[in-house]
């Protein structure tokens, strides 16, 4: 079965400092990856994900990840913090024969300082 | 476009009662999953429906029940409700069920069970 481990409940950085939230998952075939982000009292927003192909993904509003199979790892990346990046982030993992089932991690809230 | 819409925003029930979610896909879209969030986790798949027919289910159990319609809106039905119930239940909707593609999340219905 596949399962997502995202270490840090909280990440707190300073406006314009480097954003990364870790994700590593498991998964015994090739993984189907996703970064959605929540904001409060909104549904998930898709930012990235990560199919097939290249391994280092651009998705909106800046951010980036880049899938390590190595490493099992899936980190989500922004190089300057903004005011309005601070939310909650999930990654997700599933594999072509679950389809869009996915199995989401327990998610990390992050706080921007001004 | 409309995107995918809940109702209601918020309920509270009572322990043994019964719920019934709404959810209205977006436009063109034929799939629709429901994941339950529960404070301070992530989303997890509770079942998903594909023209009007359950394809595939989570680790909920039979109480957890749901429709599609000819219009590809759903419902999730929940009967005998228990304080654990107590949740976000997430919507999202997409066009087919493949592992790439993207699903589009509503706002959610917040369910107290008291």
């Amino acid at each position: 079965a596949q399962s997502v481990t995202q270490l840090g409940s909280h990440v707190s950085v300073s406006e314009g400092a480097l954003v990364l939230l870790r994700c590593n998952y498991s998964s015994s075939v090739p993984p189907y990856l996703f970064w959605y982000v929540q904001y409060p009292n909104q549904g998930l927003q898709l930012l990235l994900k990560y199919t097939t192909g290249a391994t280092l993904v651009k998705g909106i509003n800046g951010f980036e990840a880049e899938f390590k199979k190595s490493e099992t790892s899936f980190h989500l990346t922004k190089p300057s913090a903004h005011m309005s990046d601070a939310a909650e982030y999930f990654c997700a993992v599933t594999i072509r024969e679950y389809g869009n089932k996915l199995v989401f991690g327990a998610g990390t809230i992050l706080r921007v300082k001004s | 476009e409309t995107g995918v819409t809940q109702s209601p925003t918020h309920l509270i029930k009572t322990r043994g009662q019964q719920v019934t979610l709404r959810c209205s896909s977006q436009s063109g879209h034929n799939t629709v999953s429901w994941y339950q969030q529960a404070l301070g986790q992530g989303p997890q798949f509770i079942f998903q429906y594909y023209r009007e027919e359950e394809n595939g289910r989570g680790n909920f159990p039979p109480r957890f029940s749901g429709l599609q319609f000819p219009n590809y809106s759903s419902e999730l039905n929940v009967n005998a409700l228990e304080l654990d119930d107590s949740a976000l239940y997430l919507c999202a909707s997409s066009l087919g069920g493949l592992a790439g593609g993207e699903q589009f999340f509503g706002p959610g219905t917040r369910l107290t069970v008291l």
